[in-house]
């Protein structure tokens, strides 16, 4: 079964502190995106990534860094935390170009709640 | 800039009733795919439908079906005999099959279904 693995479910941080999100995902998919969903905005891309070490700024870049070295990873840093960035964070992933496999073009985590207090 | 608007926050009516949600996009590229996913409160994200851009013939999944106007850049989604358990988020979404392959997505719809 495809899988797109985040790491943590749920985090309580402090500000100030970096932070580390991480997305897995085993598809060998080229195509990997950051979220962050909040009430009546949607999701918001933040950063995505079409190859290994190669990243485009999403719609909200600002407060973030993300980092590909390997193909099925794709980390979203949050150099120093701030309460604003609480929120919801998703990950996806698709091939490149997108194209239906196994039913889906785009995989989805299961989300990671971070709470920066 | 591509964008997605969903210009309806919360919709609201009765089991079996049918309910339309709106999507509107904006991008000058030919070639993507349309989504309408759905969001329980798992937040974990299910395909409901997909439309290719390229294919004229809207696409239909049992009780769930769209109308693509492709020059008005209009996805819209049809949910016939609405049952309690369609209740959910709603979200609109295209991705750009060329170029930079940026998924896009609209802000939601929340839509309960009453007994």
């Amino acid at each position: 079964d495809v899988k797109v693995t985040q790491s943590s479910r749920y985090l309580v941080k402090r500000t100030g502190e970096k932070v580390f999100l991480e997305c897995v995902q085993d598809m060998d998919h080229e195509n990997m995106f950051w979220y962050r969903q909040d009430p009546g905005l949607g999701l918001r891309l933040i950063y995505f990534s079409y190859d290994v070490k190669m990243k485009e700024k999403g719609d909200i870049p600002e407060g973030y860094s993300v980092s590909r070295e390997k193909k099925e990873r794709f980390s979203l840093i949050l150099e120093s935390a701030s309460t604003n960035q609480t929120s919801m964070y998703l990950c996806a992933s698709s091939l490149t170009p997108p194209r239906v496999r196994s039913g889906n073009t785009i995989y989805f985590g299961e989300g990671s709640w971070l709470t920066v207090v | 800039a591509q964008t997605v608007t969903q210009s309806q926050p919360e919709m609201s009516v009765q089991e079996a009733e049918t309910v339309t949600l709106s999507c509107t996009y904006d991008t000058s590229e030919n070639n993507y795919y349309l989504f309408w996913y759905k969001q329980p409160p798992s937040r974990q994200m299910i395909l409901v439908i997909r439309q290719e851009a390229y294919k004229q013939q809207n696409a239909t999944e049992n009780r769930f079906s769209v109308n693509f106007q492709k020059a008005a850049k209009s996805f819209s989604l049809k949910i016939s005999d609405s049952q309690l358990g369609d209740t959910a988020m709603y979200f609109c979404a295209f991705i750009i099959i060329q170029g930079a392959q940026k998924l896009v997505f609209g802000q939601g719809t929340r839509l309960t279904i009453n007994p």
